[in-house]
């Protein structure tokens, strides 16, 4: 079955990077589009942008560009996600989700940003 | 960006009861290509947001029929009827028909 396996919480310092992993399996994942989106309590959701895993081919929220850069890796089905000079407006719970239709989603990183 | 606004913001219903929410768009969610992407969900406490109900009308697969949207153009709702305890959480729209995708600010159905 489709499952999306999220990499694990981070604690980073302001002005650092980070980049989040999305470990899919159960689809085909080199024609599938993978969005990554942001949720901070409120609750609200953001998209952030998505990425074709078949060429890489990307569209970006202008607000997250600059922020965030999404790759992907075919040989091991998973989709990236860099996030550049973090502040603490960076801080949230980050998905990654299927499709068109989002409609499988990882479990969500955390991401806090604290000296 | 095309802006989601949802109302009620929190909907208390009793169980066995119905729950109606609304979503309205700024702009036509009609695509070109004469397919409306709108799209519900539901996050339940500690979970990611679950697909629900694609493309106004459509049930995801393994959604119970209790779940029915409807609407055209600017507007729509999500109707759930005999409430069980499983689908308290938060309700979203999103529309996909415009870039940059944007979700509408969420309903939370709690138990009255």
């Amino acid at each position: 079955q489709v499952k999306l396996l999220q990499s694990g919480a981070e604690l980073v310092k302001p002005g650092a990077s980070v980049k989040l992993s999305c470990k899919t399996s159960g689809f085909t994942f080199s024609t599938s589009y993978m969005s990554w989106l942001k949720q901070v309590p409120g609750p609200s959701i953001e998209w952030i942008g998505w990425i074709y895993a078949g060429d890489g081919g990307t569209n970006y929220n202008q607000k997250f560009k600059g922020k965030a850069t999404l790759t992907v890796d075919k040989s091991s089905s998973t989709a990236y996600m860099d996030l550049s000079s973090l502040t603490s407006e960076d801080a949230a719970v980050y998905f990654c989700a299927r499709g068109q239709y989002f409609d499988f989603w990882g479990p969500g990183t955390m991401v806090t940003v604290s000296s | 960006d095309v802006v989601m606004t949802q109302t009620p913001v929190s909907l208390p219903v009793s169980l066995g009861g119905q729950a109606s929410i609304s979503c309205r768009s700024s702009q036509s969610l009609v695509h070109s290509n004469g397919n409306t992407y709108l799209h519900w969900y539901l996050q339940k406490p500690g979970q990611s947001p679950q697909l629900l109900i694609y493309r106004v009308s459509n049930r995801f697969s393994g959604v119970p029929d209790r779940f029915s949207g409807s609407g055209s153009g600017t507007d729509f709702t999500l109707k759930i009827s005999r409430v069980e305890p499983e689908d308290l959480g938060d309700y979203y729209c999103l529309q996909s028909t415009h870039f940059p995708r944007t979700f509408g600010g969420g309903t939370k159905l709690e138990l009255k």
